[in-house]
């Protein structure tokens, strides 16, 4: 059972648009969600957090909001740059402090 | 600033064969961490290291064995490497277990094994 889910593999978007990667959870002891960005050939590198008792967080052009009735949560790039073309792993953590990472979705931003 | 460091960067076994992989830190992070990720896949734990002195199974531990040599080392063996394993495997550490909130996990730049 996977209990963070990323169900989009792949969006492609214009530069200067805004770009909206989604992320699904099931376990409500999560107690922080983290958005990583991994380009290829690298380890992925933190990008930014939420707790669970916030609803947004943000960070120059990312914004992460989260829905706790609706586990959900996304991740807002406003406006888009081609530099940000990479793969977005959403996370989560629980309050004993164990980790688990989504599928990831491919972000492409067209120039 | 190094990071997170992984050796080798790439390998190729043959089954059955023994392999170490190698990770330090020079952040002077408690916890530190093994991950595995397969084509279109997550992030998998297979183990994790809380504080030296100890380690504990992730979500895929089955095939490997860890050990967390000190603070800043933290190693990954395959004893009889399978088919199976091969993977890209990325090491990480963070000040705290989990690496929540404004102390996330550090990735190093993974190590790509392939086993024939």
């Amino acid at each position: 059972d996977q209990q963070v889910k990323q169900n989009s593999p792949s969006l492609s978007v214009q530069e200067g648009r805004i770009s909206i990667l989604n992320c699904d959870y099931t376990n409500s002891m999560f107690d922080y969600f983290l958005w990583y960005k991994k380009y290829p050939a690298e380890g992925p590198t933190f990008l930014i957090s939420i707790s669970s008792i916030k609803d947004k967080n943000e960070d120059g052009r990312f914004t992460v909001f989260l829905n706790k009735s609706a586990k959900h949560l996304s991740l807002h790039i406003v406006p888009s740059q081609p530099g940000d073309s990479a793969v977005y792993f959403c996370a989560a953590i629980t309050n004993a402090g164990k980790s688990t990472f989504g599928d990831g979705t491919t972000l492409t931003v067209k120039p | 600033n190094a990071g997170v460091t992984q050796t080798p960067k790439f390998q190729v076994l043959k089954t059955g064969q023994s392999m170490t992989l190698q990770c330090a830190q020079d952040m002077n992070h408690n916890s530190m961490y093994w991950y595995r990720q397969d084509p279109g896949m997550g992030l998998r734990l297979i183990y994790y290291s809380a504080s030296e002195g100890t380690t504990d199974k992730g979500e895929v531990p089955n095939g490997y064995n860890v050990s967390r040599l000190n603070k800043r080392e933290f190693s990954l063996r395959l004893e009889s490497a399978a088919p199976s394993q091969t993977s890209v495997y990325f090491c990480a550490s963070s000040e705290i277990q989990g690496g929540a909130g404004d102390q996330p996990q550090h990735f190093g730049d993974g190590t790509r094994l392939s086993i024939l």
